[in-house]
């Protein structure tokens, strides 16, 4: 069975600074694989996505991330964040076939501070 | 284009009682899934109509059921709802026709419940 692991509960991070949310995953090919963002209040947004092809996947409001097949990875990281970026975080792992769902992690909380 | 919309936004309810929640999809999206979010749980797919038929289900009990109209809006219903079932419900539609996770789900800013 897919799944995926956030370890990282909560995370603080200075305005200006680099972040990187990690992701690992288990699942028995090569998935499909997804960082969606949620703010207070808010449904989930999908930041970024890797299916095939290169590893290194850019997404919407300045966040990339790595697929990493040996190392079972799919961290999110962004240069340098801003305070609107303070939301929770959610990796998520799907099949590349039929139609199964997406299975995700328990979410990484972001804080940013001054 | 509007986005998902799910209606009401807050429910209390009380043990034993049952309640219905709707989402509306964006216009032309078919597939509609359903998520249950709590703290301790996390995100867990329910299930998920495609053209009004049951195409997918997640693991939940019976009390847990849903339907999708002809217009791609979609109702979920708890019965006898237990404490346990407090929870933010997230709606997702999709316009991919065969269900994987190959499209983008939209998701819906949700419904949250709260059973007393």
């Amino acid at each position: 069975a897919q799944s995926v692991t956030q370890p990282d509960i909560h995370i603080t991070v200075s305005e200006g600074a680099s972040l990187e949310l990690r992701c690992n995953y288990s699942y028995g090919a090569t998935p499909y694989l997804f960082w969606y963002v949620q703010s207070p209040g808010q449904g989930l947004q999908l930041l970024l996505k890797y299916f095939s092809g290169d590893t290194l996947v850019q997404g919407i409001k300045g966040f990339e991330a790595e697929f990493k097949r040996s190392q079972s990875s799919f961290n999110l990281r962004k240069p340098s964040v801003h305070w609107s970026d303070a939301a929770e975080y959610f990796c998520a792992v799907g099949p590349n076939f039929g139609n199964e769902k997406l299975t995700f992690g328990t979410g990484t909380r972001l804080t940013i501070i001054p | 284009k509007a986005g998902v919309t799910q209606t009401p936004r807050y429910l209390i309810k009380t043990r034993g009682q049952q309640v219905t929640l709707s989402c509306s999809p964006i216009s032309g999206h078919r597939s509609v899934s359903w998520y249950q979010q709590t703290p301790g749980q996390g995100l867990q797919f329910l299930f998920e109509y495609f053209s009004e038929t049951q195409r997918n289900k997640g693991n939940f009990p019976g009390r847990f059921s849903g339907r999708q109209f002809s217009n791609s809006r979609s109702e979920m219903n708890v019965s006898t709802l237990e404490l346990g079932d407090s929870a933010l419900y997230l709606c997702a539609s999709s316009s991919h026709p065969t269900g994987g996770v190959g499209d983008e789900q939209f998701f819906g800013p949700g419904t949250r419940l709260t059973v007393l």
